[in-house]
């Protein structure tokens, strides 16, 4: 069965770079998250989009930003990148509630 | 605010034993949904069980089972004959609809569980 695809799997960048982060849900789950996980922290919610719609934020910083597109492929967009950026990076689908959410195998984020 | 406790930051247990890892949560919604997920060393986050707020019953996968009592908003995760694959991190979530209609997960900070050979 098709996952969440997450890319890259890895990214390195230098302080004040910009990162974009792709993220292909599971077909016809019509949600999208994105979480970020710093080292030996839980999951922290940044953002969602229902049907292509922004529907949630949580604590994501204003220098970074998120869409979703016609394919229903999410992107985040992070710019003027911090050494406390450096985290994992999961999406997450979800369609009918029941089903939870499926998470992708994350992004890697190092800001050196 | 809507918050997940586990006070267990890290729990061991001998292999093929049982273990129990606790979970409370605080919300004020009365239609909410239950999650265990597991994180291995590859930090894939992995659906390991789930359970229906107003689901009485509670929900059994395999060898993981749980024991949800919803009045005192306790959602303990128990692993029978605990398997080496079985170490992880493991975080308690649960999901509330949010004011934009769509669902939002929130996570506990997390238990590492260390299977003992």
């Amino acid at each position: 069965a098709a996952g969440v695809i997450q890319s890259p799997r890895h990214l390195i960048k230098e302080k004040r770079e910009t990162a974009t982060l792709k993220c292909y849900p599971i077909p016809r789950h019509d949600t999208v998250y994105w979480y970020q996980q710093g080292p030996g922290q839980d999951p922290q919610f940044l953002i969602s989009f229902y049907e292509k719609m922004q529907s949630d934020k949580g604590s994501i910083p204003d220098r970074f930003s998120a869409q979703q597109f016609s394919d229903y492929h999410s992107e985040l967009n992070m710019s003027s990148l911090e050494l406390g950026d450096s985290a994992l990076y999961f999406c997450a689908s979800s369609g009918d509630r029941l089903d939870g959410y499926t998470f992708g195998s994350g992004t890697r984020l190092t800001v050196v | 605010a809507q918050t997940v406790t586990q006070s267990q930051p890290e729990m061991s247990v001998q292999e093929a034993e049982t273990v129990t890892l606790s979970c409370t949560y605080d919300t004020s919604e009365s239609d909410y949904y239950l999650f265990w997920y597991k994180q291995p060393p590859s930090r894939q986050m992995i659906l390991v069980i789930r359970q229906e707020a107003y689901k009485q019953q509670n929900a059994t996968e395999n060898r993981f089972s749980v024991n949800f009592q919803k009045a005192a908003k306790s959602f303990s995760l128990k692993i029978s004959d605990s398997q080496l694959g079985d170490a992880a991190m493991y975080f308690c979530a649960y999901s509330i609809r949010s004011n934009f209609g769509n669902e939002k997960l929130t996570f506990g900070t997390g238990t590492r569980l260390t299977i003992i050979p």
